[in-house]
């Protein structure tokens, strides 16, 4: 089976920026989507297909994807950017999601 | 505007069944897959499958093949999801998410999740 790996944490100072990675064999060659998941409520979609954000989403959220690491990265981070991230992929007839990535904004 | 509405908490017994709905409304019912996903507490987010609401064939996690059902009321734009043979490991909140217009793969929308409780 396909498996995709995130650090379990990151920080960033307020008003820096943030970067999560998302690391599986050749990732480059598939489509990658993040979501942020805040406790108690549902994930929301923040980028899909590698670099695209949903109506709705800041700027401040971009994506990037090549080789064998897919980035999310969070610019001029802002307190209500706390969150779990989780990225997601199709691979072998499966949906799979990383483990998730806590970021917290100092 | 796209909404999903799932259906409220559940409390089961080892063993037993339990059938969590999933209302949809905003949009064609039949243009868009419709995904389940899992969280265990303190634990990551598990897809579990997806249905075509269209022709209601359906995709199931290795994982959860044999007791998993997935199926649709097209009448009432309305999906469901059955997990049978309960244990206490399957405690989770349960979500149902509409598939992106962009990319089948991606969920655009998600309900708000329905907790089932699963007690030895």
């Amino acid at each position: 089976s396909y498996e995709v790996t995130q650090p379990l944490s990151v920080s960033v100072a307020l008003g820096q920026t943030a970067r999560i990675t998302c690391e599986g064999n050749n990732i480059g060659s598939k489509d990658v989507h993040w979501y942020q998941k805040r406790p108690g409520q549902a994930p929301v979609l923040v980028i899909y297909r590698d670099t695209n954000r949903p109506s709705g989403i800041p700027e401040r959220f971009s994506g990037s994807n090549s080789g064998h690491t897919a980035t999310l990265t969070v610019s001029t981070a802002q307190a209500g950017d706390e969150a779990h991230y989780y990225c997601q992929v199709w691979a072998i007839n499966a949906v799979v999601f990383g483990g998730g990535t806590m970021l917290t904004v100092l | 505007q796209v909404q999903l509405v799932q259906s409220g908490a559940e409390v089961r017994k080892t063993g037993a069944s339990v059938k969590v709905s999933c209302k949809t409304s905003g949009y064609t019912f039949i243009d868009h897959y419709i995904h389940w996903v899992r969280q265990a507490p303190g634990q990551g987010l598990e897809w579990m499958g997806w249905i075509n609401p269209k022709a209601g064939t359906t995709n199931y996690a290795q994982k959860f093949e044999g007791w998993v059902t997935m199926t649709r009321d097209t009448s009432i734009t309305t999906v469901y999801m059955d997990l049978d043979s309960l244990k206490p490991d399957d405690t989770a909140v349960y979500y149902c998410a509409r598939a992106a217009p962009a990319d089948y793969y991606a969920m655009d929308v998600w309900g708000r999740g329905t907790t089932v409780t699963v007690s030895s």
